[in-house]
């Protein structure tokens, strides 16, 4: 079945303004979350949606992040006023109720800020 | 705080030879210990993971790592690399129970040699 996708593929911006990071899961997928991947380091962990609880904002670097889940499914990273060092590639996955431990990754927005 | 730490950054290796990436995570409690793959143009896959029992875990490809408790260590190990395992692995944890978020470590490049 199709995977976990991830649009746009890339994205450039200026410095200081929004974008939008869209993720569409795995279908059935309870679980979602963002992670961002900056050159040279690991997965860094954003933010967490589980059903309808809600979310764990806990990862996010600072207040021009944010995060959105509609209807369950389809969610929506939003970066306010970009910065240089938002430059990353930010990665989505998702994981069903059964085995909630295994996360499924989408290929990745790759976000390059001028 | 957690953390996973990957002695290796870059591993080059010709075909046939041995391979063991290390992997130490700090956390206090139980975890889940996971190994993810990259391969060159391809988005995150799993690779193998452990959750409880047997220490010894084997994974896709011929992988498989081992959960040494008392060390804090889940190495991954192949004993033939071959030339398509080419690719940078992530070793991850998250807390056994808690929340589902991934700490990853920052990567091992993996450069096979025909």
């Amino acid at each position: 079945g199709a995977g976990v996708s991830q649009s746009p593929s890339n994205k450039v911006t200026e410095k200081g303004k929004d974008v939008e990071l869209r993720c569409d899961p795995i279908s059935g997928h309870t679980a979602l979350y963002w992670y961002r991947q900056s050159l040279g380091q690991g997965l860094e962990f954003l933010i967490y949606f589980q059903g309808n609880s809600a979310p764990d904002k806990s990862g996010l670097p600072s207040d021009r992040f944010s995060a959105e889940r509609t209807g369950g499914s389809v969610s929506t990273l939003t970066i306010q006023r970009t910065q240089q060092e938002d430059s990353a590639v930010y990665l989505c996955a998702s994981s069903p109720r059964q085995v909630q431990e295994t996360q499924y990754f989408g290929p990745g927005t790759r976000l390059l800020v001028l | 705080a957690q953390s996973v730490s990957q002695h290796n950054h870059h591993v080059i290796l010709s075909e046939a030879a041995s391979l063991e990436l290390g992997c130490n995570y700090s956390y206090g409690g139980t975890v889940n210990l996971f190994w993810y793959v990259q391969y060159p143009g391809q988005h995150l896959q799993l690779l193998l993971k452990y959750f409880s029992g047997d220490p010894l875990v084997k994974g896709i490809k011929g992988f498989e790592a081992e959960f040494i408790k008392s060390k804090f260590s889940f190495n991954l190990r192949k004993p033939s690399v071959q030339w398509s395992d080419t690719a940078e692995y992530f070793c991850a944890f998250s807390p056994a129970g808690g929340r589902r978020a991934l700490t990853f470590g920052s990567g091992t490049r993996l450069q096979v040699q025909p």
